[in-house]
């Protein structure tokens, strides 16, 4: 079984809808994170999460919120989608050494 | 500020070996990693080294870190067609929390 799941895998939506990502981990980090993926631009961090009491924003956290319902889960809603939030998104926890484990990823496309 | 570089696309014949590198800014980054990304799945670990090492060899893999010049390279010796995929290169950096810079990624084409 993976160690970091998320669901859904594909979606698409309509602009001005509100949708949820989810995200759930077993390998026991409190570290969680939530990055989007667009070609020619790599990984951007949009929210982080250290421990269930902690919710950092990263470098793109706008038009985006999460929740840490649980060490194990950590969600990404978008609040009301626009077309510019069409990308790949990757759920990630990390242990002490700050390695990365990744999900496998949702696309998301918005029209 | 924290940023880190690398070429977007690199093309090598199978059998050869193919060398992806990559530029830092932060002098206080304590581990350096390359993660490997094929198509359809999200990022794995492939290898990753300490800021206070230079060399790193791990079967076809080496990893050489030049701290004084910020650039990190990984080297895939014997490449093959199944290493086709993007390569990222990260940082971490301690910022009074730690925190992980990836790279855009080296797509790596690998012909037959």
């Amino acid at each position: 079984d993976a160690d970091v799941t998320q669901t859904p895998r594909n979606r698409i939506t309509k602009t001005g809808k509100r949708i949820m990502l989810e995200c759930s981990q077993t390998k026991g980090h409190d570290r969680m994170y939530w990055y989007r993926q667009d070609p020619g631009l790599g990984l951007r961090l949009i929210y982080y999460s250290f421990d269930v009491k902690d919710i950092n924003k990263g470098e793109i956290s706008d038009g985006y919120s999460v929740s840490r319902q649980a060490q194990a889960k950590f969600s990404l809603s978008l609040e009301s989608a626009i077309p510019n939030q069409t990308a790949l998104y990757f759920c990630a926890t990390s242990d002490l050494m700050e390695t990365q484990y990744f999900g496998p990823g949702t696309r998301l496309l918005v029209l | 500020g924290e940023d880190v570089e690398q070429s977007l696309f690199l093309s090598v014949r199978e059998g050869d070996s193919s060398v992806i590198n990559c530029t830092y800014t932060d002098s206080s980054s304590t581990y350096l990693y390359w993660y490997k990304q094929e198509p359809g799945a999200g990022l794995q670990l492939l290898t990753y080294i300490f800021s206070n090492m230079d060399m790193k060899q791990d079967q076809r893999l080496t990893v050489l870190l030049n701290k004084k010049d910020k650039h990190l390279s990984l080297r895939i010796a014997d490449t093959q067609t199944g290493d086709s995929a993007i390569y990222f290169c990260a940082e971490s950096i301690n910022t009074g929390g730690f925190k992980t810079i990836f790279g855009a990624g080296t797509r790596l084409f690998v012909k037959a």
